[in-house]
């Protein structure tokens, strides 16, 4: 049961345009979303997140938006470039007060490449 | 300062082997967290600790694994017998507390031949 899905596998960009990744769940309790950047031989690092109570959350370049009657989350990055390139992970967790807190549920991840 | 450290980075072991993994988290962070990621997967969760304690291993696939953190600092992750199905990279982090980001260590790729 794949509670956090990324149902596009890869996602290929000019350098300069604006990047959109999407992300789905399914399990209602989730109230805190993250994203996650991962070049490889390395481990995921943190990009950005957003809490259930609100629906847009910015950081420089990268914008996550939610829409938590659709159960679906976007991470934009505007303008791309070329280091973007990496694999990017959608990450869900539970109410922060029940002790599953702490677990990090991740989606496939989505493979971004930015052309020069 | 130093991130989340993992060692080794590499492990080949044959099936029915036991291994140890490793993972030293940032330092004063309360928490920490192990993950599984297979080819082509995102992260699983396995365990994480708050303190010495396991606060949640849910995430364990079965009896053949068992993690520790005996002084609330370093932990490893043990898996005994193992199989070709364990060959996954073993992912660790380390957070300030519960409800902070989780760091991530390079990972542990384990190959089980």
């Amino acid at each position: 049961d794949q509670q956090v899905k990324q149902n596009s596998p890869s996602l290929s960009v000019q350098e300069g345009r604006i990047s959109i990744l999407n992300c789905d769940y399914t399990n209602s309790m989730f109230d805190y979303f993250l994203w996650y950047k991962k070049y490889p031989a390395e481990g995921p690092t943190f990009l950005i997140s957003i809490s259930s109570i609100k629906d847009k959350n910015e950081d420089g370049r990268f914008t996550v938006f939610l829409n938590k009657s659709a159960k679906h989350l976007s991470l934009h990055i505007v303008p791309s470039q070329p280091g973007d390139s990496a694999v990017y992970f959608c990450a869900a967790s539970e109410d922060r007060g029940g002790t599953s807190y702490g677990k990090l549920t991740f989606g496939q991840g989505t493979i971004l490449t930015v052309h020069p | 300062g130093a991130g989340v450290s993992q060692t080794p980075s590499n492990k080949v072991t044959e099936k029915g082997k036991y291994v140890e993994l490793r993972c030293d988290p940032i330092s004063g962070h309360t928490a920490l967290y192990w993950y599984r990621q297979s080819l082509g997967q995102g992260p699983e969760f396995l365990i994480y600790f708050q303190g010495t304690g396991a606060a949640d291993d849910s995430g364990l696939p079965n009896d053949r694994f068992f993690a520790v953190r005996p002084e609330g600092s370093v932990s490893t992750l043990k898996i005994q017998r193992t199989e070709r199905g364990d060959s996954a990279v073993y992912l660790c982090a380390s957070s300030s507390r519960t409800s902070e980001t989780q760091y991530f260590g390079p990972g542990t790729r384990l190959t089980v031949l």
